[in-house]
């Protein structure tokens, strides 16, 4: 338990759906973050949050699209998907300035059909 | 563009000495990290290198040296436990923590 939870743990869409994905952190951090974690390939850094305001965006579709509504919370929006979106996304967490440690969710296992 | 290298499997016994290396070209460079990621499980820090040299954490020591554009990650007494993906990551966004991470090295501790 890494004080970073996200749900669902499993989702299956068709790719008309539209779905959410929600983190949420209990451990005081100011920045959260979005990965995207597929077979053979390393984690990709998708989208960052540090005190609330997004600072990156790693050209990211727009088929994904993130949400931080307060520090502790952010949602991953995902609509007209494609099968190469499935993955495992990660949520993390930090506190800004410490020496790169962060804090992962379990994520979520996405198949898009 | 941004890349890491590490090796993508090692195999060692119970009780052994491991070191996975990782090599790294990037446009900044704010610290070498290490992770550990059990099967199905969620990536765990293990260490931090801002500096050159070395760092001990128990049985896991990390190095590095930013001259080469290299470090490793030592684990001592292996154990069974130990079996996972290790990630070398490199911070690039200064304060808020931004990292690029490597491909993974997948480590089977055998008896």
């Amino acid at each position: 338990e890494t004080g970073v939870t996200q749900t669902p743990r499993h989702l299956v869409m068709g790719m008309t759906n539209k779905k959410s994905l929600k983190c949420e952190q209990h451990l005081g951090h100011n920045a959260m973050y979005w990965y995207k974690q597929s077979a053979k390939k390393p984690l990709e850094l998708m989208f960052v949050y540090s005190l609330e305001e997004r600072v990156e965006n790693n050209s990211v579709p727009s088929r994904f699209s993130p949400e931080c509504p307060n520090s502790s919370h952010l949602f991953l929006h995902l609509h007209t998907l494609q099968p190469e979106d499935s993955a495992l996304y990660l949520c993390a967490s930090s506190q800004v300035g410490t020496d790169n440690e962060q804090f992962f969710g379990p994520g979520t296992r996405l198949t898009v059909l | 563009g941004q890349s890491l290298e590490q090796p993508s499997e090692v195999t060692a016994v119970e009780g052994a000495i491991v070191q996975i290396n990782c090599t790294y070209q990037t446009s900044g460079f704010y610290g070498l990290s290490w992770y550990q990621q059990h099967d199905g499980g969620a990536p765990t820090f293990l260490s931090y290198n801002g500096l050159d040299g070395l760092e001990e954490t128990g049985r896991f020591s990390s190095f590095l040296s930013r001259s080469d554009s290299y470090g490793y990650l030592l684990l001592q007494e292996l154990q069974m436990k130990d079996s996972a993906s290790y990630f070398c990551a490199v911070g690039y966004g200064g304060a808020t923590n931004k990292l690029i991470f490597g491909t993974g090295t997948l480590l089977a501790v055998q008896p």
